[in-house]
């Protein structure tokens, strides 16, 4: 059954590094979202991605935060000098969205450590 | 935006019990999902409902799209039924981002 995947599982960083987080969609998804999880909160909504632009963002998503589509397989969330509070569960989702089927599916999670 | 309220916040379960947890927000959606968060974190679709009824073995789900609100029963509970479910939606003037509530937090103990 396809899957959405997403490395690294687990990702620690200093405070004010650089981080990469990476996520593979279902191939024939055309929508690609990042989510985000603080520990012991409800999942939320960072930025939508569609035909190689952001379709949608939140007011988290500031120049903090950047996502980039490099090539035909991955879909990256990058995060600038990274702060104390990004510490947090990273959820990928692709979605197909034609026609009236719009199901989300999410991938494992990368949790980002910030120290 | 959307507002997305579960309840009950918290669920403790004798094995072999049966239970209802509710979702109710406050718009319109074109999509509604239900979710399984295991102990490791990672989110388990259990159901894409934005109506109607679906069965999937001990699980069952039931959206009332007119009247908002959406019901996720667990029968015949297992410890493996432990961890948090979220209901997650997408309202019809909102894109396909979903809102997730605040999810309900279930321990099926033996």
């Amino acid at each position: 059954e396809p899957e959405v995947t997403q490395t690294p599982s687990h990702q620690v960083t200093q405070m004010g590094q650089e981080v990469i987080l990476r996520c593979v969609p279902i191939s024939n998804h055309l929508y690609f979202y990042w989510y985000r999880q603080i520990l012991g909160q409800k999942v939320e909504f960072l930025v939508s991605f569609y035909n190689n632009e952001i379709s949608e963002k939140s007011e988290i998503f500031d120049d903090q935060f950047s996502v980039e589509r490099p090539d035909g397989s991955n879909f990256t969330l990058k995060i600038r000098s990274t702060k104390l509070e990004d510490s947090a569960m990273y959820f990928c989702a692709s979605s197909d969205s034609r026609g009236l089927i719009a199901e989300a599916f999410f991938g494992q999670g990368t949790r980002l450590t910030v120290v | 935006g959307i507002q997305v309220e579960q309840s009950p916040p918290d669920l403790i379960l004798q094995e072999g019990a049966n239970s209802t947890l509710r979702c109710n927000f406050s718009d319109s959606v074109n999509n509604l999902q239900w979710f399984h968060q295991n102990p490791w974190g990672q989110l388990i679709n259990l159901f894409y409902i934005p109506s109607g009824t679906k069965q999937n073995g001990r699980l069952s789900a039931t959206t009332v799209a007119t009247e908002r609100y959406s019901l996720l029963y667990i029968s015949s509970s297992q410890t493996t039924d432990s961890g948090v479910y979220f209901c997650a939606v997408s309202g019809k003037a909102a894109g396909n981002k979903l809102t997730f509530g605040g999810g309900t937090r279930v321990l099926v103990k033996p």
